[in-house]
């Protein structure tokens, strides 16, 4: 059974960048059927996509957010991770990380999510 | 790139049907059939409920079911439960280079 696992730190600094990490296990991350995004809820709101990336390595970003993320994958690990600069407070949230469906774009498979909170 | 529009909150009584729409526009829910819809029980990860705007994924309840029209797509939840009191979430594949954009959820309560 495919399982998916946030890390990273669960405090960042404004104007630092934030690093999280979705390792895959039960499952490769390098399998031509799926797409590994990430996906951010701030507290009492919706959700939002950030980012895709396929294990090529080709990636889509939310045009909103495009300037600052970054998203790799690392085929060697099963991991996948992102990276978004010059935080402020409004990207504290919960941040989770799932699997597509390449045929349908569903997000069947998600982690559990991590809180990551903006503040000096 | 906007999300698309969800009625904020919608109510329902135990064994009733409740519709949630989901509005976006030619560039994304009007233009692909590839609308996808997610329960989020508070502190937990959504579930996939609906993909490819009508069909369920092995085991989702048959009481959930998709559909759309034009740029609107919908959820109806035949009937209620107790345990299907949540938020739901609409998401539309919006292009090749965008890829998804999520509603921004609807809040369902079970009277």
């Amino acid at each position: 059974q495919l399982q998916l696992q946030e890390s990273g730190p669960g405090l960042v600094k404004p104007s630092e960048t934030l690093s999280l990490t979705c390792t895959v296990s039960g499952g490769s991350i390098s399998s031509s059927s799926y797409y590994w995004g990430w996906i951010r809820q701030p507290p009492g709101k919706g959700l939002e996509w950030i980012g895709s990336i396929y294990y090529s390595g080709s990636t889509y970003y939310n045009p909103s957010l495009k300037s600052r993320v970054t998203i790799s994958v690392d085929t060697s690990k099963n991991q996948f991770s992102l990276k978004l600069s010059s935080v402020t407070a409004a990207d504290t949230a919960v941040y989770y990380c799932a699997r597509s469906d390449i045929s349908h774009y569903g997000m069947d498979v998600w982690g559990q999510g991590t809180t990551v909170t903006v503040s000096s | 790139q906007s999300a698309l529009t969800q009625p904020a909150s919608v109510s329902g009584s135990p064994g009733q049907s409740i519709t949630i729409s989901c509005t976006g526009t030619s560039s994304d829910v009007g233009s692909y059939n590839l609308v996808s819809w997610y329960q989020q029980h508070p502190g937990k990860a959504p579930k996939l409920m609906i993909y490819e705007g009508s069909k369920r994924p092995s085991g989702v309840s048959n009481r959930f079911s998709g559909s759309k029209s034009g740029n609107t797509a919908s959820l109806t939840i035949s009937g209620l439960q107790a345990e299907d009191e949540a938020d739901y979430y609409c998401c539309s594949y919006a292009g090749s280079s965008t890829l998804e954009v999520f509603g921004g959820g609807t809040k369902l309560t079970v009277l």
